[in-house]
């Protein structure tokens, strides 16, 4: 069976500093691999989306940054994390017709 | 461009009521339509979909969800609720093509009263 996983949990970074949040998916290949991030009471917004290894379409124009230096990794970057930044950053995969499964979550707090 | 109406922010039932969350969608073309539900502090997990063929469609939970062309709507069922059930609802539409994106509602919060 497939599993996703993202790390870490929890983070509390200040304002100015780099951020690094991984995703790695396991039970499968060539999957499609998302990031969204959830503001407190809104919905789901589209950060980046990969379908293959270096791959990477950005869907919000932001200080953020992906990258899939494997086929079963996606990493979400930034150099410099703005307050705005903070929220709940889910990943998610997917392989046939949009069925996405996400993972547990990593809440970041810019401080 | 697809896009996800759900209208109601908060509902708020008692244990054992009915429930029936609602969702509308904009997309030109047959869509593909999910429902998923997210715990305080967790992911979201899928609860149904709709891919094609019969409208009524069946998910985890007991929860099911009909999809009315001629409504552009994909509204969530449940015949009796049970308070494990508070949490977010969210409605999602999908694209073929260019990653499978999503485009998901604003999410409705459940509360259950018992």
């Amino acid at each position: 069976s497939q599993t996703i996983h993202q790390w870490p949990a929890t983070l509390v970074q200040p304002v100015g500093s780099p951020l690094s949040l991984e995703c790695t998916v396991e039970g499968t290949s060539n999957p499609n691999l998302y990031w969204y991030r959830q503001a407190a009471g809104r919905g789901l917004q589209l950060l980046f989306y990969s379908v293959g290894i270096g791959q990477i379409s950005s869907e919000v124009p932001q200080n953020l940054s992906a990258s899939r230096p494997q086929d079963r990794q996606f990493i979400l970057s930034s150099k410099k994390l703005l307050l705005s930044d903070s929220g709940f950053y889910l990943c998610a995969w997917s392989r046939d017709l949009n069925e996405q499964y996400f993972g547990p979550g990593t809440r970041l707090t810019v401080t | 461009a697809q896009s996800v109406t759900q209208p109601d922010i908060h509902i708020t039932v008692s244990e054992g009521a009915s429930l029936e969350l609602r969702c509308n969608y904009s997309y030109g073309a047959t869509p593909y339509l999910f429902w998923y539900v997210q715990s305080p502090g967790q992911g979201l997990q899928l609860l149904l979909k709709y891919f094609s063929g019969d409208t009524l469609v069946q998910g985890i939970k007991g929860f099911e969800a009909e999809f009315k062309r001629s409504q552009s709507s994909f509204n969530l069922r449940k015949p009796s609720v049970h308070w494990s059930d508070a949490a977010e609802y969210f409605c999602a539409v999908g694209a073929t093509g260019g990653g499978n994106k999503l485009t998901f509602g604003t999410g409705t919060q459940l509360k259950v009263e018992l």
